[in-house]
């Protein structure tokens, strides 16, 4: 059982290119989210999943959107990158909305 | 909207000592407080969580208190060894519409010397 996959573990993308970060979990857990993380401001939450079908904007959802097709996979599109997305991100699944998060071991993303 | 403080940005312990991080939350309706541990390059841990139904929790070295009616939480840890040096995140759950999302602090940069 791998729990929470992320791909890829790295990328440096030119500004303006479009870029999904994958994410994939085998613990069927309903809810999903994506944080980015830089340094100083903790873990921020972009978008969110409860249940398949449904998604949510969180705290910093401009420039991204996500998908939830299906249980396993909850993709985060950056649709035209810019500097200031340059960071760590982190998806996170919880059994249901509410309950212990737990991360996978994240994409860190460079911006040129 | 929901805030979360924690306390000290940066704690320094010799090995042996006891290490304490202090977060306070805003929401007087959040029920659920975690504690992550984050070592460098990796994915946040959770360590200890607890819920607004109880007072105290604590697992072997690692321990957490909650006042609800101070809005505060604090992580205890005991008899502190180089492995415990990390990042440290605590949480706070707030209810928005049909979700239960967690906003975290900013973090605790906990370095045990030998």
């Amino acid at each position: 059982i791998a729990g929470i996959t992320q791909a890829p573990t790295s990328q440096i993308l030119a500004a303006g290119r479009r870029m999904t970060l994958r994410c994939t979990q085998d613990m069927r857990h309903n809810a999903m989210y994506w944080y980015r993380q830089d340094l100083g401001l903790g873990l921020r939450l972009i978008h969110y999943s409860n249940t398949a079908g449904t998604t949510g904007k969180g705290e910093v959802p401009d420039g991204y959107s996500v998908s939830r097709a299906n249980t396993d996979d909850f993709p985060l599109t950056l649709a035209s990158a810019v500097p200031s997305q340059t960071s760590v991100y982190f998806c996170a699944s919880s059994e249901d909305r509410g309950d212990t998060q737990y991360f996978g071991p994240g994409t860190r993303l460079t911006v040129l | 909207g929901e805030n979360v403080e924690q306390h000290p940005s940066t704690l320094s312990v010799q090995e042996g000592d006891s290490a304490v991080i202090k977060c306070t939350y805003s929401d007087s309706a959040s029920n659920y407080f975690p504690w992550y541990k984050q070592e460098l390059g990796k994915r946040p841990q959770l360590i200890i969580d607890i819920r607004s139904n109880v007072g105290e929790k604590k697992d072997q070295r690692i321990a957490v208190t909650l006042n609800k009616t101070a809005k505060h939480f604090s992580l205890h840890i005991t008899e502190t060894q180089p492995e415990d040096s990390a990042v440290y995140f605590c949480a706070a759950s707030w209810a928005q519409g049909g979700y239960n999302k967690l906003i975290f602090g900013a973090g605790t940069r906990l370095a045990v010397h030998p």
